[in-house]
């Protein structure tokens, strides 16, 4: 199993931009869907999209307006960005790797939202 | 209608057998998707169980155990996961999750109680 690496801000306040990134050790980006997915406090998960080694990307359609996925090969890490958060926002955010499916999890950043 | 409909709570005893289900929306029929299982624990990411689509086409996560185990109930248009000899250890969350319409979608979740 490669180990996830997360990390980012976790206080923001409304309207700030939410940015997370997830460092791969051990493997490369190369063959994998990487996804972002969150889980507000007590409730059920959200996928949040995916993007693969070339930078193609693919979102929620409830986020989409506002998210942002990104890949740095040279340092395999890949990266979301999230604008105009509110305090709808406040969740564990977590990276996940598959070939298909999300399989392999990181251990998840809270992120909370609040002025 | 949710995509995905699953009972929020479930209580067995230890040594049974805790069948938890994975509704589809109406529109939408179990037999043309393949079902994806998490556990999560308190405090813990989701973890992945196995994937079901038909008795030719499944697989167990790694280190998973066989009594966990995967079906559908097309009458029912339902995807189901059963475990069996239920443990304490098996006290957690539980998400299905499916590839719709370009995008993973999730389940609530069931809170499997051992008791």
């Amino acid at each position: 199993q490669v180990p996830l690496q997360q990390w980012g801000a976790g206080l923001l306040k409304p309207s700030e931009t939410l940015s997370l990134t997830c460092a791969v050790s051990g493997g490369s980006l190369s063959g994998y869907y990487w996804s972002w997915i969150r889980q507000p406090p007590g409730k059920g998960l959200e996928w949040i999209g995916e993007v693969v080694h070339s930078g193609s990307a693919n979102y929620n359609p409830s986020l989409q307006s506002r998210v942002t996925m990104s890949v740095d090969t040279s340092k395999n890490h890949f990266s979301l960005t999230l604008t105009s958060v509110t305090a709808a926002d406040t969740a564990m955010y977590y990276c996940a790797r598959g070939v298909w499916e999300p399989k392999d999890w990181g251990q998840g950043t809270l992120v909370t939202v609040s002025s | 209608q949710a995509v995905l409909t699953q009972p929020s709570s479930l209580s067995a005893s230890p040594g049974a057998s805790a069948s938890l289900t994975c509704t589809l929306r109406s529109d939408i029929n179990v037999r043309t998707y393949r079902i994806y299982w998490y556990q999560q624990k308190s405090g813990s990411p989701p973890q992945y169980l196995l994937r079901y689509n038909s008795d030719s086409d499944k697989q167990q996560g790694s280190g998973v155990p066989s009594r966990f185990s995967g079906s559908k109930d097309a009458s029912a248009n339902a995807g189901i996961l059963l475990i069996s000899g239920l443990q304490s250890e098996d006290e957690a969350d539980y998400y299905c999750l499916i590839w719709h319409s370009r995008t993973w979608v999730f389940g609530g979740g069931t809170k499997l109680t051992v008791l």
